[in-house]
């Protein structure tokens, strides 16, 4: 299957900080990457979703200018948690999208705000 | 009432059981249909597809019957190693955009023990 890394895989940062994460694919070029938060012992919740060259769409209830997506090239996408708070520490998981539909996902990045 | 609705176990069962999860999903609309399977804190994995004809993948039987709107997994000879969180997912062409959107249940828990 397609190959989807992300980087970093743990992040710990002091509240009032920017945490940026990447989601690349990495054998395969996507025109559209999702971004999930899944919070324990709950669903994975779709963000956003990316795509390549155009500004991203959120779900309801996602604040665009808190979690600033870039979608710059077909291999990398990336989420800027901006001021991030301690509710904000969750699972970041990305995918990316073949043209089949199928989605891929990344390893997650666990993000933990003190 | 949740997209998509899946008893949250756990499942606990002998190696060599036959387990079945049920899963129920709200929007008729749904295009396809998935089977994902989630280690803990690590990314989904795609288990199998689920089709209306139904489909087998060794071990593993996927059901769908789309009136009901109602997926099962059906998983025989249990290992230890399918100690996970098996999570129904559907597929739905998202909002105004388009995009295609998954959405995923909860997740059902099982625990094969020796």
């Amino acid at each position: 299957g397609a190959v989807v890394s992300q980087h970093p895989s743990r992040v710990i940062c002091k509240s009032g900080t920017s945490v940026k994460i990447e989601c690349r694919s990495l054998d395969f070029q996507a025109t559209t990457m999702f971004w999930y938060r899944q919070f324990p012992k709950q669903s994975l919740m779709l963000m956003a979703t990316s795509n390549e060259g155009s500004k991203a769409t959120y779900e309801q209830g996602v604040e665009k200018d808190k979690f600033l997506i870039n979608h710059a090239s077909l291999t990398l996408s990336t989420l800027t948690v901006t001021s991030a708070h301690p509710e904000d520490s969750s699972f970041y998981i990305c995918s990316a999208q073949l043209t089949s539909g199928e989605q891929f996902f990344g390893p997650g990045t666990r993000l933990t705000v003190l | 009432r949740k997209e998509v609705e899946q008893d949250p176990g756990p499942f606990n069962v002998p190696e060599g059981a036959t387990v079945a999860f049920n899963c129920t999903y709200s929007n008729s609309a749904s295009q396809s249909f998935f089977w994902y399977r989630q280690d803990c804190r690590k990314e989904p994995k795609l288990l199998m597809s689920v089709y209306s004809s139904g489909n087998e993948d060794g071990r593993f039987t996927a059901q769908l019957n789309r009136a009901s709107q109602y997926i099962s997994l059906l998983i025989r000879d249990s290992k230890l190693s399918d100690s996970a969180t098996y999570l129904c997912v559907v597929n739905n062409r998202g909002g105004n955009t388009g995009f295609q959107k998954l959405v995923f249940g909860t997740g059902t828990r099982l625990l094969v023990s020796p």
